[in-house]
């Protein structure tokens, strides 16, 4: 059974580069799409981006330009790395699976890494 | 972008009575492949997400059968046959048919 942990620090200065990691366990990340996705406290869900250990990464426009995102299949995880960080970048970081014949659905969730930025 | 717009933001709902919620988008989920990818996911209370319904109406792995999903085009609805206690959270449907993924603000399904 694939299994999605998040890690990294909880707390990122501000103008400074939020960096977090996802392990991913029982399964290959050399197949599907990596995905994060954020929780802002008390708000909804807004997408990242992806990576495919092919190259192929999609971002969303609104963040694209602070994002970097990476794929280590030797350590069977993938990275996120946030730039310029401030009070609005505070939310609950969230590391899925993207699976294609499921209709591009996010499948398996990790449990979610709190990140605050002060403002 | 695509713009989801969940209703109601909030439903009460009597144990073991249906519950429905909807989801309408701002274009066509209806992909140039004949796919529409549109899936909805709950969050229970301090839990992350976890997938309920894929491409309109597929359930997921585990899912009970009291959750189904229709809708075409623009129009979806998730739908609780029997509304149980461990169904309380917050459910969002998501699209993946153009860039970037968007969601639904959430609906937020409590017992009365």
């Amino acid at each position: 059974q694939v299994h999605l942990q998040e890690s990294g620090p909880g707390l990122v200065k501000p103008s400074e580069t939020l960096s977090l990691t996802c392990t991913v366990s029982g399964g290959s990340i050399s197949r599907d799409y990596w995905s994060w996705i954020r929780q802002p406290p008390g708000k909804g869900l807004e997408w990242i981006g992806y990576v495919h250990h092919t190259g192929t990464t999609k971002y969303n426009p609104s963040l694209k330009s602070r994002i970097t995102t990476s794929l280590d299949t030797s350590k069977n995880q993938f990275s996120l790395k946030l730039s310029s960080v401030t009070a609005a970048d505070t939310a609950v970081y969230y590391c899925a699976r993207i699976v294609g014949v499921l209709g591009s659905a996010f499948d398996i969730w990790g449990q979610g890494t709190m990140v605050t930025v002060p403002s | 972008d695509i713009v989801m717009t969940q209703t109601p933001l909030s439903s009460p709902v009597t144990l073991g009575q249906p519950a429905s919620i909807s989801c309408r988008s701002s274009q066509s989920l209806l992909h140039s492949d004949g796919t529409t990818y549109l899936s909805w996911l709950q969050q229970r209370p301090g839990q992350p997400p976890r997938l309920l319904i894929y491409k309109i109406s597929n359930r997921f792995s585990g899912v009970p059968d009291r959750f189904s999903g229709s809708g075409a085009g623009t129009d979806f609805t998730l739908k609780i046959s029997r509304v149980e206690a461990e169904d309380v959270g917050v459910y969002y449907c998501t699209q993946a048919t153009q860039f970037p993924y968007t969601f639904g603000q959430g609906t937020k399904l409590e017992i009365k």
